[in-house]
């Protein structure tokens, strides 16, 4: 079975600048999840989707959006791109029901604001 | 909120040392709890996994974590380190809320072992 696969790797943008970013889950997979890892603060949930509605939401600003689509696939969107929002940002889909089962990791997008 | 705490944030050992990594939570009610493993340069994978049951659960790769409910805590544990285990290890906890579950992970743990 294939795993989770996240696009693009690696992507430079500059401040006030828009991004979106896709993961791919595991096939049957229908519950995505996304986090943004940075050193100083781990993972930190951002929100999660399952059947196209998004399910959970951390404490992140209005700025961080995302999508499903039918066929599972996500896009995460972030707008007006501020320093702070560099990190590795990654997707994660579950078996489950829900992100309460174990999560299945994408390699991640490196975001790095300029 | 929920919060889960990693006590070491980076941790350096020699080969054949024992290893315990603290993890502690602060969610009052049912969790299910994760460790996580990030080796240098791959996706993070799931080491372990406890839902219910037995509180000393085993992973892979010799290893393990028990869960004490009373401390809030999921302690993960190896008897004897290889230099193959140095990697970040994450722990992640996940309660039931408004009908799904809430994932919250720790800052992470760095884990070098010297051959």
């Amino acid at each position: 079975k294939a795993g989770v696969t996240q696009t693009p790797r690696y992507l430079i943008k500059t401040r006030g600048q828009q991004v979106t970013l896709s993961c791919s889950p595991i096939s049957g997979h229908r519950s995505v999840s996304w986090y943004q890892q940075t050193p100083g603060q781990g993972l930190q949930f951002l929100f999660e989707y399952f059947s196209e509605t998004q399910r959970n939401k951390g404490n992140f600003p209005g700025r961080f959006s995302g999508r499903q689509f039918s066929n599972s696939r996500s896009e995460m969107n972030v707008s007006t791109l501020e320093l702070g929002d560099s990190a590795l940002y990654l997707c994660a889909s579950s078996g489950g029901q829900t992100a309460g089962y174990e999560q299945y990791f994408g390699p991640g997008t490196r975001l790095t604001v300029t | 909120a929920q919060s889960v705490s990693q006590h070491n944030h980076h941790v350096i050992l020699s080969e054949a040392a024992s290893l315990e990594l603290g993890c502690n939570y602060s969610y009052g009610g049912t969790v299910n709890l994760f460790w996580y493993v990030q080796y240098p340069g791959q996706h993070l994978q799931l080491l372990l996994k406890y839902f219910s049951g037995d509180p000393l659960v085993k992973g892979i790769k010799g290893f393990e974590a028990e869960f004490i409910k009373s401390k809030f805590s999921f302690n993960l544990r190896k008897p004897s380190v290889q230099w193959s285990d140095t990697a970040e290890y994450f722990c992640a906890v996940t309660h039931h809320s408004g009908g799904s579950y809430i994932p919250t992970f720790g800052r992470g743990t760095s884990l070098i072992v010297h051959p």
